[in-house]
């Protein structure tokens, strides 16, 4: 993607809670790939889940899953039954026949008891 | 080795040093990724290296910054000169394929460089 945009700069959620994080996209290619990340506060990264733009069945992943829309250029993160661990933040990127992934600015989720 | 490792973890240095920052990737990840994370920002992409070249250098901003790679493997960042706008956490990424092949990145747990 070539520019990817996250609205929410800090969101909330309480313990076993569901919490959706929004991303938006643009892009003018026709393959691409749309992806989160999550940054603990090790720094780390590590990938949540993926989404290839061909497939129309949302990718899961256990607890994580994405509600895609490609008209509307979206690609929304839910994430169900939260859990402490999942403290962090959570960046959308997209990436097609360029050689990189294009981040947006990230949301800083947190997890309350 | 088993991840990505960086080095050094932090980096505190004075305004116009020159600085190295480097990254040994996953054994057998012909691609690697520098990425620069500014405060508050997203990630900054830097610099792609596909084997020992660097088919896409874009987002290098200036001239003071250079990367090479040298047997496939570890990659050095160079900052000559620093300046504090330089300060921010770097990031390496490696992926067994070209992004556009929907590798998968793995990342480092970065480098803080703080220029005072």
């Amino acid at each position: 993607a070539q520019t990817v945009t996250q609205s929410q700069p800090e969101m909330s959620v309480q313990e076993a809670e569901t919490v959706t994080l929004s991303c938006t996209y643009d892009t003018s290619e026709s393959n691409y790939y749309l992806f989160w990340y999550k940054q603990p506060p090790s720094r780390q990264m590590i990938l949540v889940i993926r989404q290839e733009a061909y497939k129309q069945q949302n990718a899961t992943e256990n607890r994580f899953s994405v509600n895609f829309q490609k008209a509307a250029k979206s690609f929304s993160l839910k994430i169900s039954d939260s859990q402490l661990g999942d403290t962090a933040m959570y960046f959308c990127a997209g990436g097609g026949t360029a050689s990189k992934l294009t981040f947006g600015t990230g949301t800083r989720l947190q997890v309350t008891l | 080795g088993a991840g990505v490792s960086q080095s050094p973890s932090n980096k505190v240095t004075e305004k116009g040093k020159d600085v190295e920052l480097r990254c040994d990737p996953i054994s057998g990840h012909t691609a690697l990724y520098w990425y620069r994370q500014s405060l508050g920002q997203g990630l900054e992409f830097l610099i792609y290296f596909q084997g020992n070249s660097a088919p896409d250098k874009s987002g290098l901003p200036s001239d003071r910054f250079s990367a090479e790679r040298t047997g496939g493997s570890v990659s050095t960042l160079t900052i000559q000169r620093t300046q504090q706008e330089d300060s921010a956490v770097y990031l390496c990424a490696s992926s067994l394929r070209a992004l556009f092949n929907t590798g998968e990145l793995f990342f480092g747990e970065g480098s803080r460089l703080t220029v005072l």
